[in-house]
């Protein structure tokens, strides 16, 4: 079957990095994706990784070890906005060609302590 | 644009009621999806479509319609409302670029099934 495995929950402090796993199972591989949700709002697209090595974008990277089915997000200098739950997603290939449906992980509630 | 627009925000039924969620998005959009997050919980799949008149099955299908008659509109129909349907209710567009899934969220349906 298609799975991702997070840890739950993850606490740092302001302005310290912190690092978000996701290892994965799926029967097919298009790239891992990660998303970002405040409490009561809808998700939102962070990154996406196709290949190994690491994706930086401004404070967040992403990093994808695709012979490990490994995966985590990078956050830098962290604010106290960026608590919120992280997702990492990837795609589940059903056939052949662009269809398949993207399958999320639990999700890693991350709080931003003073 | 507008992106992907939900209705309603918010959604009170007795247990047998029927209803439908509307989702329409305007970006030209192939692929759509219904989740369901409960409260801690991750975004479970519910029905999704991968292009107009293509639907298939999600991780929690039953009690729940789709259609797709046209590329903008996926409306989820609940056919008999029960307590344990609670939830929030997000639709997403993707927009796949090759192998890179991008998905665009709603605002969500927030909907109580006394």
């Amino acid at each position: 079957g298609q799975s991702l495995e997070q840890p739950s929950e993850v606490t740092a402090v302001e302005g310290a990095i912190v690092q978000i796993n996701c290892t994965y199972q799926t029967s097919g591989f298009y790239g891992l994706s990660w998303y970002q949700q405040h409490d009561g709002g809808a998700p939102t697209f962070l990154s996406y990784n196709a290949l190994d090595g690491l994706e930086e974008t401004g404070r967040f990277s992403s990093f994808l070890s695709r012979s490990d089915s490994y995966g985590y997000l990078l956050l830098q200098e962290l604010q106290m906005k960026d608590s919120a739950s992280y997702f990492c997603a990837v795609r589940d290939l059903k056939w052949a060609g662009n269809t398949g449906k993207l399958i999320f992980g639990q999700g890693t509630t991350l709080q931003v302590k003073p | 644009n507008a992106g992907v627009t939900q209705t309603p925000k918010f959604q009170v039924l007795k247990t047998g009621q029927s209803m439908t969620l509307q989702c329409a998005q305007d970006m030209n959009h192939e692929y759509m999806s219904w989740y369901r997050q409960d409260p801690g919980m991750g975004l479970r799949l519910i029905h999704y479509s991968v292009g107009a008149g293509i639907t298939d099955q999600g991780e929690v299908p039953n009690g729940y319609n789709v259609s797709r008659s046209t590329t903008e509109d996926f409306p989820l129909r609940l056919l008999s409302a029960a307590p344990s349907q609670t939830s929030v209710y997000f639709c997403a567009s993707t927009a796949r670029t090759g192998v890179r899934d991008t998905q665009y969220f709603g605002p969500g349906t927030r909907l109580t099934v006394l």
